[in-house]
């Protein structure tokens, strides 16, 4: 099956840019959706598709991809954004199809 | 606004089984797809299952295959997922999820509060 792999953690000072990555061959053929959780919570959908970012998500959210890699770029990163997120990608093979979540990165903001 | 509400969650032993349901409102639900999402506690996301929009595709995990199943009922608007032959590991906030378009797996943009399944003896 297939697999995405994230950082466990990444850090980023209060207003500075952050970008948090997601490897996997799934990539190549399918963008990757992206989901923040904050605790107790279920996730919200922040970012999908080549550039589209649901209604009421802020634009200091952005996600590109290259080759094999997602990102998620925060720039200006606020407190509020403290969270996991989550990778995600669809990936279909004869007769079959699978979803796939990376491990989640867990977001300090300090 | 869409609603998704889940229910059926509860304490089981292993080997054992529950049915739960979400109910979806606020959207035409026969139109997208669904999934079902669990975290076992403390743990990352697991995609478990899938439904087209007819409820005539469904897809799953390869941990739950044979063991669940996938259903809905558009004229309820309501989506459910029998678990049969729990397994400790099988315990798990549930999720449903409501796909953006009629395929399964597009992005989920819309989620429940989940219902927790415990399996233990």
């Amino acid at each position: 099956s297939s697999e995405l792999t994230q950082d466990p953690a990444v850090s980023v000072a209060l207003g500075q840019t952050v970008r948090v990555t997601c490897q996997g061959d799934s990539l190549r053929r399918s963008f990757a959706t992206w989901y923040q959780q904050k605790p107790g919570q279920a996730p919200l959908l922040v970012f999908y598709g080549k550039n589209n970012r649901p209604s009421g998500i802020p634009d200091r959210f952005s996600g590109s991809t290259s080759g094999d890699t997602a990102s998620l770029t925060i720039t200006g990163a606020q407190a509020e954004d403290e969270a996991d997120y989550y990778c995600s990608s669809r990936d279909t093979s004869i007769n079959h199809l699978e979803v796939v979540f990376g491990g989640g990165t867990k977001l300090t903001v300090l | 606004e869409v609603h998704l509400v889940e229910s059926g969650g509860g304490l089981v032993q292993p080997g054992g089984s529950l049915r739960l349901s979400c109910a979806a409102s606020g959207f035409n639900f026969s139109s997208y797809a669904m999934s079902w999402v669990r975290q076992a506690p403390g743990k990352g996301l697991e995609w478990v299952s899938g439904i087209s929009g007819s409820g005539g595709s469904t897809d799953y995990a390869d941990s739950v295959k044979g063991r669940f199943t996938m259903s809905r009922d558009n004229s309820k608007n309501t989506l459910f997922l029998q678990v049969n032959s729990l397994r400790t590991e099988d315990t798990a906030v549930y999720y449903c999820a409501k796909d953006s378009k009629p395929i399964v797996g597009a992005c989920f943009d819309y989620w429940g509060q989940g219902t927790l399944v415990t399996v233990s003896s």
